[in-house]
């Protein structure tokens, strides 16, 4: 499987704050990046989906993809109590969808 | 949205009995599951990809013998851990390709084998 990094957490910001994940890849051939959102017990849910070089914002959520650096990151603006969870970076190759998941960075945002 | 359905969301089990997990797309059909297993405060590793209508590809150290996984329809693949032991004891996971090259997943299934 491809590797995949993130930085360890747990990361603890406060409510309102930024939050920024960072994720490094091995694979070059690495095509699609997601950013998956797990809370304690439950299945991973998808937040944002990259595939092109620069940022991608949706909503409070920027995603920012630079391929040469084999480099994803993602920052949450304003961030609410409700964000706390573990989010895991995944990404896939060319041709298949399996993912390959990086370890998680869990994220506490202090109210 | 595209929804996959994944039952039971927990079993406990005796040492040496199989257990059987099942995994439906309920709104898509999906000719490729994909089934993860997460340790505690661990990563999603992907165990196998599940291929309808053929064998399931495994990875690499993922025993086959014990893990089974039938793909019998476009909406069901489903995993049988044989034999278990307190060691397969994990949190088990199916995805499915919704479309777009966006995997949806299930609830997910806690394995406790006592």
């Amino acid at each position: 499987q491809k590797e995949v990094e993130q930085n360890s957490g747990p990361l603890s910001v406060p409510e309102g704050a930024i939050a920024s994940l960072n994720c490094t890849y091995s694979d070059r051939g690495s095509q699609s990046f997601f950013w998956y959102r797990q809370y304690s017990g439950k299945s991973p849910e998808l937040i944002m989906s990259i595939y092109s070089n620069g940022d991608k914002e949706d909503g409070r959520f920027t995603a920012q993809l630079n391929k040469a650096s084999q480099y994803v990151s993602l920052l949450i603006r304003d961030s609410q109590p409700s964000d706390s969870a573990t989010y895991l970076c995944a990404v896939s190759g060319p041709n298949d969808y399996k993912l390959s998941f990086g370890a998680g960075t869990t994220v506490t945002v202090r109210a | 949205g595209a929804v996959v359905s994944q039952h039971p969301s927990r079993v406990i089990c005796k040492s040496g009995t199989s257990v059987k997990i099942e995994c439906r797309s309920l709104d898509f059909q999906a000719t490729t599951m994909f089934w993860y297993r997460q340790f505690p405060k661990k990563s999603l590793m992907l165990m196998a990809t599940s291929n309808e209508g053929s064998k399931a590809t495994y990875e690499q150290g993922v025993e086959k013998d014990k893990f089974l996984i039938n793909h019998a329809s476009l909406t069901l693949s489903t995993l049988t851990v044989t034999s278990a032991h307190p060691e397969d004891s994990s949190f088990y996971i199916c995805s499915a390709d919704s479309g777009a090259n966006v995997l949806t997943f299930g609830a997910g299934s806690r394995l406790t084998v006592l």
